[in-house]
């Protein structure tokens, strides 16, 4: 089926600086998620995108987090300055349509440590 | 704010049975999807449903949004069946961010 491929697998840095994750999503998507997974709880929403722009974010996707996904290559979540509780998966996820009438496709996740 | 509760949070199957994973909701939800994790981390897609039933081999889902559930069904289940399975759910509300189930860990053994 669709594969979505989150590039790096695992990802270690030092508190306070700056990180970029990479999704490719499936190329004829275009609604782009990102969701986030602490250890040991549940997989909550961050942001969601479209068209170039943020359609909606969560109280998790903080000042300090920004998406965006230039000329349609890599749909991209950087973290800047990085801060210890940011350390969790961060999933993407695509989908052709909405959620609300299309199913999201998920990566498989980039593990990130902060230190 | 919107809750999606799975249960069981942990089960064992015994190799060609069958058995049934829940998810509740609190609120009104639009739309329910049902994921396998495999053992590489990644999120299978099982289902999706807006309303009614839908059957994929051995896999059987339902969802009532009036009523606020959605179950998925496993019969004669194998051991590849293995894995942790999330719902994850759409509120009419919320635009279009899923909210996801604490997850069911499925052991099957022989």
């Amino acid at each position: 089926g669709p594969k979505v491929l989150q590039i790096p697998s695992h990802q270690i840095i030092d508190m306070g600086q700056m990180v970029t994750l990479n999704c490719d999503p499936v190329s004829n998507h275009l609604y782009f998620y990102w969701y986030k997974q602490i250890l040991g709880q549940q997989m909550e929403f961050l942001v969601n995108f479209y068209n170039g722009k943020v359609m909606e974010k969560s109280k998790l996707f903080k000042d300090q987090f920004s998406v965006e996904r230039p000329d349609g290559s890599y749909f991209t979540l950087k973290i800047q300055p990085t801060a210890l509780e940011d350390s969790a998966v961060y999933f993407c996820a695509s989908s052709r349509l909405g959620t609300s009438q299309n199913t999201l496709y998920f990566g498989a996740g980039t593990r990130l440590s902060v230190l | 704010g919107d809750q999606v509760e799975q249960s069981p949070s942990a089960l064992s199957l015994h190799e060609g049975t069958g058995s049934a994973l829940r998810c509740n909701f609190t609120t009104t939800m639009r739309a329910v999807q049902w994921f396998r994790k495999n053992s590489r981390g990644s999120l299978i897609n099982l289902f999706y449903l807006a309303s009614g039933t839908k059957e994929n081999g051995r896999l059987k889902s339902a969802f009532d949004s009036k009523e606020r559930y959605s179950t998925l069904h496993i019969r004669d289940a194998q051991l590849e069946d293995s894995g942790t399975y999330f719902c994850a759910a759409e509120a009419t509300s919320s635009g279009q961010k899923l909210v996801f189930g604490q997850g069911t860990i499925l052991k099957v053994y022989l």
